[in-house]
């Protein structure tokens, strides 16, 4: 069965600075989609990236990037030039025909 | 990129009490999606609500509890039945939308039910 592991429960980080949360992940597929949700306070979930693991290219959304290393199960995502309103719940998901599996959560500060 | 309306967005409960949580979308999709978010937890899918054939739960979750509706494409009613506190949670639908650029899965606003 497919499990997706986020290691860091809480991180903090001053405005403007980078700042990267750890997913890691396991499957015997080959190929597969994963992806970053954040989650603000309102508790709707906001897609922030997504990975094709056949695309040997990192995905990069504005501020965002992943470092995606398919032999090692691993799927972090970088935020760049933190902005206060980064302040989230950050979920990694592992996408298993539709369904999502996903990883325990890292809450997010970005502090001023 | 698909367009998801829930509804209710917030409601409290009474105990003992049933509450169906509704689910549109903006386009035609396959397959639909239920997930349940306790307090301070990752989200738990509950369900896969198919049309034309009956929901397809996961383990811990069955249909006497979490009746599912598929009437069509682009819409799905999820019901809680018999609520208790434990029931207390957000519920989240969402969908996979296989566009040209490969699978992103969306989802709706949440229902954060309350039972007193």
């Amino acid at each position: 069965a497919q499990t997706v592991t986020q290691s860091q429960p809480e991180m903090s980080v001053q405005e403007a600075e980078t700042v990267t949360l750890s997913c890691t992940y396991d499957t015997s597929e080959n190929n597969y989609y994963l992806f970053w949700y954040k989650q603000p306070p309102s508790r709707q979930m906001i897609l922030v990236i997504r990975q094709e693991a056949y695309k040997q290219q990192n995905a990069t959304e504005n501020r965002f990037s992943v470092n995606f290393q398919k032999a090692a199960k691993s799927f972090s995502l970088k935020i760049s030039d933190s902005q206060l309103g980064d302040t989230a719940m950050y979920f990694c998901a592992f996408n298993q025909g539709g369904k999502l599996i996903f990883g325990q959560g890292t809450e997010l500060s970005v502090k001023p | 990129s698909a367009v998801i309306s829930q509804k209710p967005s917030r409601d409290i409960c009474q105990r003992g009490t049933s509450l169906t949580i509704q689910c549109q979308v903006d386009s035609q999709v396959t397959m639909m999606f239920w997930y349940r978010q306790q307090p301070g937890q990752s989200l738990t899918l509950i369900a896969t609500a198919n049309q034309g054939s009956e929901a397809t739960y996961e383990s811990g979750f069955v249909i006497d509890k979490f009746p599912i509706s598929r009437p069509n494409l682009t819409f799905s009613t999820l019901t809680v039945s018999n609520m208790s506190p434990e029931d207390s949670s957000i519920y989240l639908c969402s969908v996979e939308d296989r566009g040209l650029s490969g699978n992103t899965i969306y989802f709706g606003e949440g229902s954060w039910l309350t039972v007193v």
